[in-house]
């Protein structure tokens, strides 16, 4: 059973604070992997996708991945209360187009 | 431009009912999906298609049928549903090119389905 998990939450910060979502994955032959917001009622929206250990930065957000750790994480700087969502992380499996979905964390920025 | 379109946004429908939901994209993708996504849940993958064929079907019930007319729509035909069958329906598209980097997909708003 290839899993994708994250801890579901709700993750609360204070504005202006750096927001530190995880997700640990199982299949070690997985090769990509994605963030998606998801507002409430809303369809989930791309952030960023990673494939390269390391880090990736786009404006506040910054992914970083482990393979070897299995883990991929995303980091929300300066947090503002309109980040305040669902986020999911979605790791490739089974082939190129099929993707797993984690759970998802629930971040609430606290003004 | 990112842009899935999907009809309608809201469906309310009968367990006799049969109607159909729409997707829509003009990127040029080759890759159409189906997810179902019920409250406080992921999305669940339902139907690929992958160059206008059905490349997989996770064992979803028939009364839903999938159907792909070109590469830019994709509707899914909904017959006989029940009611556990109320969720939102999610469409996707993506580039559909295998490589290294997996293929990014891209959500529509989705179709609110209540069942009655």
């Amino acid at each position: 059973q290839k899993e994708v998990e994250q801890n579901s939450g709700p993750l609360s910060v204070p504005e202006g604070a750096i927001a530190s979502l995880n997700c640990t994955y199982s299949d070690r032959g997985s090769q990509s992997f994605f963030w998606y917001r998801q507002y409430s009622g809303k369809s989930p929206e791309l952030i960023m996708f990673i494939y390269s250990n390391g880090d990736k930065e786009d404006g506040r957000f910054t992914a970083q991945l482990n393979k070897a750790s299995q883990y991929v994480s995303l980091l929300i700087r300066d947090s503002q209360p309109s980040d305040s969502a669902t986020y999911l992380c979605a790791v490739n499996s089974g082939g190129y187009q099929k993707v797993t979905f984690g759970t998802g964390t629930k971040l609430q920025v606290i003004p | 431009d990112t842009e899935v379109t999907q009809t309608p946004k809201h469906l309310v429908m009968g367990m006799t009912n049969k109607k159909s939901l729409k997707c829509e994209q003009h990127m040029g993708h080759r890759a159409m999906y189906w997810y179902k996504q019920k409250a406080k849940k992921p999305p669940e993958l339902m139907f690929v298609y992958s160059y206008e064929k059905l490349s997989i079907n996770e064992s979803v019930p028939s009364r839903f049928s999938p159907e792909c007319p070109n590469s830019s729509l994709l509707n899914l035909h909904l017959h006989a549903l029940q009611p556990e069958d109320s969720a939102l329906y999610l469409c996707a598209s993506s580039p559909g090119w295998q490589g290294r980097n997996t293929d990014t997909q891209y959500f529509g708003p989705g179709t609110r389905l209540t069942v009655l």
